[in-house]
């Protein structure tokens, strides 16, 4: 199973909104509606931010959201923030019932 | 709020087996509603699944390694433990627990994680 496809990096500055898309195939991303969004701020552990492409759990603040439209699915981060700054990963359930991430993307707020 | 936490060796040769243990805290890993399972991410690379125990015992392993690893879990202790055997350099990563529940596709929580290096 291969990997998903995310930008290496984003930027934006403070208030900005910012996208971070994540590519599969039929087989995940576009065959499920089981896409995930982590964040990983450095020396700790990774943080649930969205699960099932568009739920934001207990906690998350309502500036994460997510969207998915065929084999790409995108986590929007609005009013941007530093304490946004943190790598995030992609993740999505695959019809192999495995489960499969992407790269990683490491947000800068300039 | 439930809590993870990876201990083991740091360092395992080539050929010889890597074990660790993940600690549940603040919960029970006795739960019909979750699985224990492992996820890693060798440097530069993405997260790559590993595989997940139920309580009770049932396994399902990523099918890239199944045939070197076992997933074993300790209710006494409330504890969870991955054997990766034959290791090679290709499996340092960090090595992370994770928590899923029962008919969902999404972890959480996640251990901070712990880097194993394999190297003589």
């Amino acid at each position: 199973q291969s990997a998903l496809t995310q930008p290496a990096s984003v930027s934006g500055s403070p208030g900005q909104s910012i996208t971070i898309s994540c590519t599969g195939t039929n087989s995940d991303v576009g065959g499920h509606d089981f896409v995930s969004w982590y964040q990983h701020r450095p020396g700790k552990a990774p943080q649930l931010m969205i699960y099932d492409v568009t739920v934001r759990p207990s906690g998350v603040s309502n500036r994460f959201s997510g969207s998915k439209s065929g084999n790409t699915a995108s986590l929007t981060i609005s009013g941007l923030q530093a304490e946004d700054e943190a790598d995030y990963y992609c993740s999505s359930y695959t019809s192999s019932s495995t489960w499969v991430f992407g790269g990683g993307t490491q947000l800068t707020v300039l | 709020q439930l809590q993870l936490q990876e201990s083991g060796p740091g360092l395992v040769k080539p050929s010889e087996t890597l074990s660790l243990t993940c600690t549940v805290s603040s919960g029970s890993i006795s739960s019909s509603h979750h699985l224990w399972g492992w996820i890693r991410q060798p440097p530069g690379k993405e997260l790559e699944w590993i595989g997940s125990v139920y309580y009770r015992g049932s396994t399902d392993y990523n099918p890239s390694l199944e045939s070197r690893v076992t997933i074993s879990v300790d209710t006494s202790k409330n504890q969870f433990s991955l054997s990766l055997i034959s290791v090679t350099a290709a499996d340092t990563a960090v090595y992370y627990c994770v928590r899923r529940s029962v008919g969902q596709n999404w972890f959480d929580p996640w251990g901070q994680g712990t880097l194993v290096t394999v190297s003589s």
